[in-house]
């Protein structure tokens, strides 16, 4: 059973324009996310993350919404650019557990996003 | 930035021998080292949570005697795929926890393992 759900295995936009990324959730316990993006031969490197006690955090071109009674969260990138494009992951954990269980990560499958020049 | 370096990127194997995948943290000490395990088309699952100086934590399903896991210095983990099988061709994958930073944690580049 998959907690973590990224149903859109990949996505198009035009540069300049918006991207949202979506992800959804099934475990309630989780408190903290983060997304993940992904270049080709390359591990993934840490892009934003929040905190369950938030809604929304913002990081440049790079917001991160969270809707907690839906289970969701969306990643936005605004304005698109081509070295956007990557597979983006998100992943959630439960920062509650102790020690080094709190940085376990449960990851969905990943949406590949290409940014159109 | 902080780097994992994970090697090799990628290895060819005869079914029933072992294969060693390291995993380094180069500028920052790894107390805690996480390997990932990717399917294709699959997410990245967790295989085991590995402390330095102590036990691997393999998560359920995960066979610890096949999948041996060594942390022994701070910046230093390895993962042995023993007597490795087709069925364990996969995309294999490391993480470091910076314990200074705690937010964040690094990844290497992965392995891809093929069993022949």
């Amino acid at each position: 059973d998959q907690q973590v759900k990224q149903n859109s295995p990949s996505l198009s936009v035009q540069e300049g324009r918006i991207s949202i990324l979506n992800c959804d959730y099934t475990n309630s316990m989780f408190d903290y996310f983060l997304w993940y993006k992904k270049y080709p031969a390359e591990g993934p490197t840490f892009l934003i993350s929040i905190s369950s006690i938030k809604d929304k955090n913002e990081d440049g071109r790079f917001t991160v919404f969270l809707n907690k009674s839906a289970k969701h969260l969306s990643l936005h990138i605004v304005p698109s650019q081509p070295g956007d494009s990557a597979v983006y992951f998100c992943a959630a954990s439960v920062r509650s557990n102790s020690g080094a269980g709190s940085y376990q990560l449960t990851f969905g499958k990943g949406t590949k996003l290409s940014v159109i020049p | 930035g902080a780097v994992v370096s994970q090697h090799p990127s990628w290895v060819i194997c005869k079914s029933g021998t072992s294969v060693k995948i390291e995993c380094r943290s180069l500028d920052f000490q790894a107390t805690t080292m996480f390997w990932y395990r990717q399917f294709p088309k699959q997410s990245l699952m967790l295989m085991a949570t590995s402390n330095e100086g102590s036990k691997a934590t393999y998560e359920q399903g995960v066979e610890k005697d096949k999948f041996l896991i060594n942390h022994a210095s701070l910046t230093l983990s390895t993962l042995t795929v023993t007597s490795a099988h087709p069925e364990d061709s996969s995309f294999y994958i490391c993480s470091a926890r910076n314990a200074r930073t705690n937010e964040k944690l690094f990844f290497g580049s992965g392995t891809q393992l093929s069993v022949l």
